[in-house]
């Protein structure tokens, strides 16, 4: 039973490009978190989606982030655009759902922005 | 609303003697608390968590925490350190009702000496 599997591993993008992370959750799990870490600093929550339905995107940028997870295929993370300061670990999690649950983390995205 | 303190960025210890982390919170709602730690460049793994019943918690790894409600407190404690615990600890809060993405603290960075 793979784990949460995100890819790529490492992504660098110039300054104006788009980058686009993705999560495959663990089986059976039907329930996507996107936390971001930035340098010296803990994790924080993004976005929460549940297949097809963003649940709680308080932790999201107004602009140039987006999140989906599709009926089919992995969860993706879409930064247009990106700055120097979107340069960060960004992590996947997933559970079954029920509440707070133990969350399995991917082993997460390192973004460069040069 | 929730937050989470972390006293302590950099704590150094040497092998074989206790590890106290400490770790506050705040919630406007029961919470349930958790610790994980995340190894370099890996995601995160949980250590345990208190949701309701005995207060304190054992974890994986000889760890465990006790829950003190009228200290708001969490802290992470082990007897004896083992080299391989060193590594980066996350306290995390979410509530029992309502949104159930994790807030984290900062974290805190743990050394064990030869």
């Amino acid at each position: 039973n793979a784990g949460v599997m995100q890819n790529p591993r490492h992504l660098v993008r110039r300054r104006g490009q788009e980058a686009r992370l993705r999560c495959s959750p663990m089986k059976g799990h039907s329930h996507v978190y996107w936390y971001r870490q930035l340098p010296e600093e803990g994790l924080k929550f993004m976005v929460y989606l549940q297949k097809e339905n963003i649940i709680d995107e308080s932790g999201m940028p107004k602009e140039r982030f987006s999140a989906e997870f599709p009926k089919e295929g992995p969860s993706i993370l879409r930064i247009q655009q990106v700055v120097r300061g979107d340069s960060a670990a960004y992590f996947c999690a997933s559970s079954t759902g029920q509440t707070n649950e133990k969350l399995f983390f991917g082993s997460g995205t390192q973004l460069s922005v040069l | 609303a929730q937050s989470v303190t972390q006293l302590g960025s950099h704590v150094s210890v040497s092998e074989g003697a206790l590890v106290l982390l400490r770790c506050n919170y705040s919630s406007s709602v029961p919470p349930y608390l958790f610790w994980y730690v995340q190894y370099p460049n890996q995601g995160l793994q949980l250590l345990l968590k208190y949701t309701t019943g005995a207060t304190l918690v054992k974890g994986i790894n000889g760890f465990e925490a006790e829950f003190k409600k009228s200290e708001t407190s969490f802290h992470l404690t082990k007897p004896s350190a083992h080299m391989s615990d060193a590594a980066e600890y996350f306290c995390a809060v979410s509530g029992n009702t309502g949104r159930r993405a994790l807030t984290f603290g900062s974290g805190t960075r743990l050394q064990v000496q030869p």
